[in-house]
């Protein structure tokens, strides 16, 4: 597709679970995000890659948080020992790098932590 | 800290006419400054930026914002406003390299 595909569009798991959550960007777009989102909230940033590289990482809560993109590509984004805190949409977005601040934003994940 | 606000939690405006969302920043030096648009069930989309030049800035779907230094406002508007303008919108500013920091969004509310 020509848009930014993350899956699951959905997620229910139990407190103390692991959770994978994944990112196709747009096809030749080297920037690649990661933002959370909770109900009433703007987006909050979590992580920024550019290439294979995690650019600004300053986000991510804490060490339970980690994401990675081995090839420059798809990203995954991982949570340990899920809280029920970590409920919330998190959103990928990708842009290429001759167009900062212009993101392109998939339709989320949402994860619910029980 | 760059940081953008909204204060209005919701906008409701007839159809047909004016409607502006507002927003302000904070930022240190030359802001960045993006409005996003998210409809429901739908991803946030792109709207318009500010970077440099003209202060008022055209964007999608007949929407526009100006930037206005003196106040430190960027705020969106649109001449006429549609049903299907009714959305949660998001004001935003760049951060560091790449990033950034959106406000807590605005739901407008077209009546028909």
């Amino acid at each position: 597709g020509a848009g930014v595909s993350q899956t699951p569009s959905n997620k229910v798991t139990e407190k103390g679970k692991y959770v994978e959550l994944r990112c196709d960007p747009i096809s030749g777009h080297t920037a690649l995000y990661w933002y959370r989102q909770s109900l009433g909230q703007g987006p909050e940033f979590l992580i920024y890659f550019q290439g294979t590289g995690a650019a600004d990482d300053s986000g991510l809560p804490n060490d339970r948080f980690f994401a990675v993109r081995p090839e420059g590509s798809v990203s995954t984004l991982k949570i340990q020992r899920t809280e029920r805190g970590d409920s919330a949409v998190y959103l990928c977005a990708s842009s290429s790098w001759t167009d900062a601040g212009e993101l392109f934003f998939g339709e989320g994940s949402r994860l619910t932590v029980l | 800290a760059q940081s953008v606000a909204q204060p209005e939690d919701q906008v409701n405006v007839a159809e047909g006419n004016p409607l502006t969302v507002k927003c302000t920043y904070s930022v240190s030096g030359n802001p960045y400054l993006f409005w996003y648009v998210q409809y429901p069930n739908r991803g946030l989309q792109f709207l318009l930026k500010y970077i440099t030049g003209d202060n008022l800035v055209k964007g999608s779907y007949g929407f526009e914002a100006e930037f206005n230094k003196s106040q430190t406002s960027f705020h969106l508007k649109k001449p006429s406003a549609l049903v299907s303008d009714s959305a949660l919108y998001f004001c935003a500013v760049q951060t560091g390299a790449n990033n950034l920091f959106f406000g807590t969004g605005t739901r407008l509310t077209v009546i028909p």
